[in-house]
Order: C-alpha cells, then structure tokens, then sequence
C-alpha cells in the first residue's frame, strides 16, 4: 500500500513567494493532519481535517497560512507571502477511524524560505 | 491540557548494547494511546510501536518494547541490541482515544537523540 505521499520533498523559494504543499492521504484514511517542525518548536499541528471538514485550525499562525481538502485523497497547505520564519520541514499524516488510532506520516515538505 | 515531557534530550549506547528512553505524560483522560516515533536524519516519522491505555500487557515489536506504568503516567523505550541503524530521533507521543473516533490531535514531547557507538 501506498504511504502518505507529499509534493514538493525540498522547496526554496523567496520572501514573499506563495507557497503550495501537496498531499495524498492514505487511500481509505479519513483524517488529515498538517504538522511543522521546526529546531525551536519541534512538531507542531498546525491544522487537522476529519473527513475533508476542518476541525481544528488553532495551529495555523497567521493569515498568511490557509489549507484545503476538496476531497478524501488530496490537501493543500499554502503560505501566501511566505517569509524565511516559515522555514521548516512540514509533515501531513493521516489515520483511518476504528482503525487502531495510528497516524501515519508522509516523508515530510522541507522548506527553505530566502 | 495534555502534555509529554522527555527528560532525556541525549543518549548514547554501545552497538549490541540495551538502552532505554524515558517518557512521562500527563492527563486527565482514563483511555488513551501512546506511540513512540523515530525520526532518523532523512526526517521521515517511523512509527516504533504503539501501546493502549486499556491494555496492561507491554507491547513489544521485535528488539523493541516498553514499559507501560499507567498509574505513574510513564512510558519508556527500551531497545535491545542496539543496532547502528537504531541511530535517530526518538519521539514519544500521546493521543486521547475518541471511541475509535478520529478527532484528536497527537501531542509530542521534545524528542530524544539516540546515538549508537560501534
């Protein structure tokens, strides 16, 4: 079976570019996590969506950040204007509900903001 | 709030050798999972092994097992015949159990360095 797949693995970009991360859950998941590590912070959520509804979005630091699920088997994580605080590496995981509870992560976006 | 605290930012073990990472938690909650994770330098989270609150049998997944004590909110790693491979970042990792439900977040601690010595 295929594992949570992310777009673009490495990505540098300029202040104020927009950013567009990709993910494909895990066919048949039904919850979707957004996740940032960073050295200061370690793993953060940022967002999470059950069922293509966002659920919790208190992660999300400012504006700038906005993500979307049009359908079970793709999300987006977008930084519009992206500034070099926004580095990191950026994780998406998914978990299939009555399933054992256990989340799965993609191999993780790192992004270098200039 | 849920919180996981891992003492040990750094920890060494001679190849072969048996070490164990430490882990404490706290919550309110009576059902509840813990995962640990390893993080090696590609970045990729591998999930180690996961245990249930309910359950009072320690999980165990080949060289890996924990020591799970509920009461005192504990949940270390223990990792027998260390291998070079076993070199990583170990995260230890807690989620309140919704029935089977999917809502909930996993909450991290810091993290763990393991380094394994030939």
């Amino acid at each position: 079976d295929a594992g949570v797949i992310q777009s673009p693995r490495h990505e540098v970009t300029e202040m104020g570019q927009e950013v567009t991360l990709r993910c494909k859950p895990i066919s048949g998941h039904n919850s979707l996590f957004w996740y940032r590590q960073t050295m200061m912070r370690g793993l953060e959520l940022l967002i999470y969506f059950n069922n293509n509804v966002p659920i919790d979005d208190s992660g999300m630091p400012e504006d700038r950040f906005s993500a979307k699920m049009p359908n079970a088997s793709f999300s987006t994580l977008k930084i519009q204007p992206s500034e070099p605080r926004d580095s990191a590496v950026y994780f998406c995981a998914s978990l299939r509900a009555y399933s054992g509870n256990t989340i799965y992560f993609g191999e993780g976006s790192w992004l270098t903001v200039v | 709030a849920q919180t996981v605290t891992q003492s040990q930012p750094e920890m060494s073990v001679q190849e072969a050798e048996t070490v164990t990472l430490s882990c404490t938690y706290d919550t309110s909650e009576s059902d509840y999972y813990l995962f640990w994770y390893k993080q090696p330098p590609s970045r990729q989270m591998i999930l180690v092994i996961r245990q249930e609150a309910y359950k009072q049998q320690n999980a165990t997944e080949n060289r890996f097992s924990v020591n799970f004590q509920k009461a005192a909110k504990s949940f270390s790693l223990k990792i027998s015949d260390s291998q070079l491979g076993d070199a990583a970042m170990y995260f230890c990792a807690y989620r309140r159990d919704y029935y089977g439900g999917s809502q909930g977040n996993l909450i991290f601690g810091k993290g763990t360095k393991l380094s394994v010595k030939p």
